[in-house]
């Protein structure tokens, strides 16, 4: 059990196009997600914190109008990745929350290696 | 500030013997503890958790907690090649659910 799904796992594009990551909870329902950022030999950088129904509370530092959250529903939380540039270049990464049967466990997807050209 | 501290390695282990893996943590008030693998270019996965003072079980591994010591470790015996892995040690201060992470370790077992 406990299967997170994050797609795409790679993504190229243009500088200033948009790029949507979903990440869905296949088994079970997440009140919770994360959204993470890791550049190359650093460590897990929390971006934000997305709740079903509710605005994403963003880290400091996180530019919330250029990285956009929605958690709709209890299985799928997007990021969109606005007007992106080089400097976006990274591996993306999300992690899902049930609060209750897993105590408080994280469960990661496979993550999103995306490049900006 | 809460804080995770980790030996950013690497650390190196000859196949076969065993590998003991430390953190510590600042927040006292912490509850769970976590330990997860990632392999170069792959998300973090999940191998271990503990919450009760001891040691836990699981295979090869053992996490051990000291929450007197504020330190949670990781053991893994018969180290295999395919353990090399940056380790990353977790922290839950029952914070909107977040992780306090830690910088991780890099194992390597030498075959």
């Amino acid at each position: 059990g406990a299967v997170v799904s994050q797609h795409p796992s790679r993504v190229i594009c243009k500088s200033g196009t948009s790029v949507k990551i979903e990440c869905r909870s296949l088994d079970f329902q997440a009140t919770t997600m994360f959204w993470y950022r890791q550049f190359p030999k650093q460590s897990l950088m929390l971006m934000a914190t997305s709740n079903e129904g509710s605005k994403a509370t963003y880290e400091q530092g996180v530019e919330k109008d250029k990285f956009l959250i929605n958690h709709a529903s209890l299985t799928l939380s997007t990021l969109t990745v606005t007007s992106a540039h080089p400097e976006d270049s990274s591996f993306y990464i999300c992690s899902a929350h049930s609060g209750q049967i897993f105590k408080n466990i994280q469960y990661f997807g496979a993550g999103t290696r995306l490049s900006v050209l | 500030q809460k804080e995770v501290e980790q030996n950013s390695g690497p650390l190196s282990v000859p196949e076969g013997a065993i590998a003991s893996l430390n953190c510590t943590y600042s927040d006292r008030g912490s509850q769970s503890f976590f330990w997860y693998r990632q392999y170069s270019g792959k998300s973090p996965e999940l191998i271990m958790f503990i919450y009760s003072n001891g040691d836990k079980e699981d295979g090869r591994f053992t996490a051990q907690l000291n929450k007197a010591s504020q330190y949670v470790s990781l053991l893994i015996r018969d180290s295999q090649p395919s353990d090399s892995a940056t380790y990353l040690c977790a922290v839950n201060p029952l914070i909107n659910y977040q992780l306090i992470w830690g910088a991780g370790t890099k194992l390597i077992i030498k075959p």
